[in-house]
């Protein structure tokens, strides 16, 4: 079975500026993928960021970037400028190409932004 | 486009009742995935539905359950509820299943046992 690792319960970033959330993961697979869920107060999940196991290049979305190394096993978040909004429970998760649509996640890591 | 929606959003209920929660996808979507939240043991995946059954099933007892129906639409149930059982019941919707489809996540239902 997969397992996420979060192993930052809780971070802290100036508004503008930037952090970078870390996630780690076990699996036998070579191919699955993998994703940045943020959770507001509000409740939703809402993805951030997916990355493509096959492909070497990291996927961006406008200031949010990750940092995928898989022999690591390594799959960081990078949130450039910093905004309040970014504030929330941001989630990692791992998704098997051989098991539907079960998502396997990190424990979280509670990300605030202080102005 | 209507998103995920997750009915009621907030319940109260007694240990040893029964609870049915209900999760009505984005139009066109026909698979469904439920999942438990709670602060001790995190995300935790329930089961997933497609096209009225079931594909994938975590790792809790049998007094989990779930359904789903022609219009797509799915409900679980919990009976006999222990106090464990509190926590944010999350669905998500995606028009098929396998890893190259897209994933909506709803509000949740926050189940509280009393």
């Amino acid at each position: 079975a997969q397992t996420v690792t979060q192993s930052q319960p809780e971070m802290s970033v100036q508004e503008a500026e930037t952090v970078t959330l870390s996630c780690t993961y076990d699996t036998s697979e070579s191919d699955y993928y993998l994703f940045w869920y943020k959770q507001p107060p509000s409740r939703q999940m809402i993805l951030v960021i997916r990355q493509e196991a096959y492909k070497q290049q990291n996927a961006t979305e406008n200031r949010f970037s990750v940092n995928f190394q898989k022999a690591a096993k390594s799959f960081s978040l990078k949130i450039s400028d910093s905004q309040l909004g970014d504030a929330a429970m941001y989630f990692c998760a791992y998704r098997s190409i051989n098991a539907g649509n079960m998502l396997t996640f990190g424990g979280g890591t509670r990300l605030m932004v202080k102005p | 486009k209507a998103g995920v929606t997750q009915t009621p959003r907030y319940l109260i209920k007694t240990r040893g009742q029964q609870v049915t929660l209900s999760c009505s996808p984005i139009s066109g979507h026909r698979s469904v995935s439920w999942y438990q939240q709670t602060p001790g043991q995190g995300l935790q995946f329930l089961f997933e539905y497609f096209s009225e059954t079931q594909r994938n099933k975590g790792n809790f007892p049998g007094r989990f359950s779930g359904r789903q129906f022609s219009n797509s639409r799915s409900e679980m149930n919990v009976s006999t509820l222990e106090l464990g059982d509190s926590a944010l019941y999350l669905c998500a919707s995606s028009r098929g299943t396998g890893a190259t489809y897209g994933y909506t996540f709803g509000s949740g239902t926050r189940l509280t046992v009393v």
